[in-house]
């Protein structure tokens, strides 16, 4: 059964960064383009970017651009986001998610349970 | 950039009637969208793709359909379970969701 395991709630200082991994199990992670969204308290789903495991390319939202860094640690299984000077708009939950089919590209069929981060002085 | 219009942002109905929900696009996505179903404290969960192809395990009362700019979700009938949040998501390398509509309890 697919999986994604995500790290734990971050409580940052503005202009701190924070960094969240994202574990896969139970699917082939290397073939799968990982996705991260997140979603303010109340607010919609809204998508930051996406990495391909096997070639390390990344495609970020232009929002975040300049902001946050994706990569992955194929060997473990695991994607990494870090997103940089962080505002109180940042508070959120982050999901990662992935699509585990050829015909879920771009679609995301198996998503973790998110991680808050909360950014406070 | 695609924008992705949701409509209504909330629907109110009682259990056993049927929900309809639209998404529109700002361009010709051709099939190339998804339906998500999101509860309270809880990840989206992926219904539909491709407009009308249910995800393995969705129940046969959620269907989609629509291409070009015009998209519908329908649940056949609302069961409790279903009172929720439904986004709808392009297929593009620049992924983007709609505002989602709430389904609640009239």
């Amino acid at each position: 059964q697919a999986q994604l395991t995500q790290s734990g709630a971050e409580v940052k200082k503005p202009g701190a960064s924070v960094r969240v991994s994202c574990t896969a199990s139970g699917y082939n992670f290397p073939n799968y383009y990982l996705h991260w969204v997140r979603q303010a308290p109340g607010q919609g789903l809204e998508w930051m970017g996406w990495i391909n495991p096997k070639s390390d390319v990344t495609h970020y939202s232009q929002k975040f651009q300049g902001r946050v860094t994706m990569a992955k640690d194929t060997s473990i299984n695991t994607a990494y986001m870090e997103l940089t000077s962080l505002t109180s708009d940042d508070t959120a939950t982050y999901f990662c998610a992935s699509g585990t089919s050829t015909v879920y590209f771009y679609y995301m069929d198996v998503w973790g349970k998110g991680t808050t981060v909360t950014v406070s002085s | 950039e695609i924008v992705l219009t949701q409509s209504p942002a909330t629907l109110s109905l009682s259990p056993g009637e049927r929900a309809t929900l639209s998404c529109r696009t700002s361009q010709n996505i051709n099939t190339y969208l998804a339906w998500y179903q999101q509860k309270p404290g809880q990840a989206p969960r992926l219904l539909i793709y491709d407009a009308s192809k249910r995800a393995t395990g969705i129940p046969a009362r959620f269907s989609g359909s629509g291409s070009r700019t015009d998209f519908t979700l329908t649940i056949a009938s609302l069961e409790p379970e279903d009172y929720a949040i439904y986004y709808c998501q392009i297929r593009s390398s620049l992924v983007s969701f709609g505002a989602g509509t709430k389904v609640q309890i009239k």
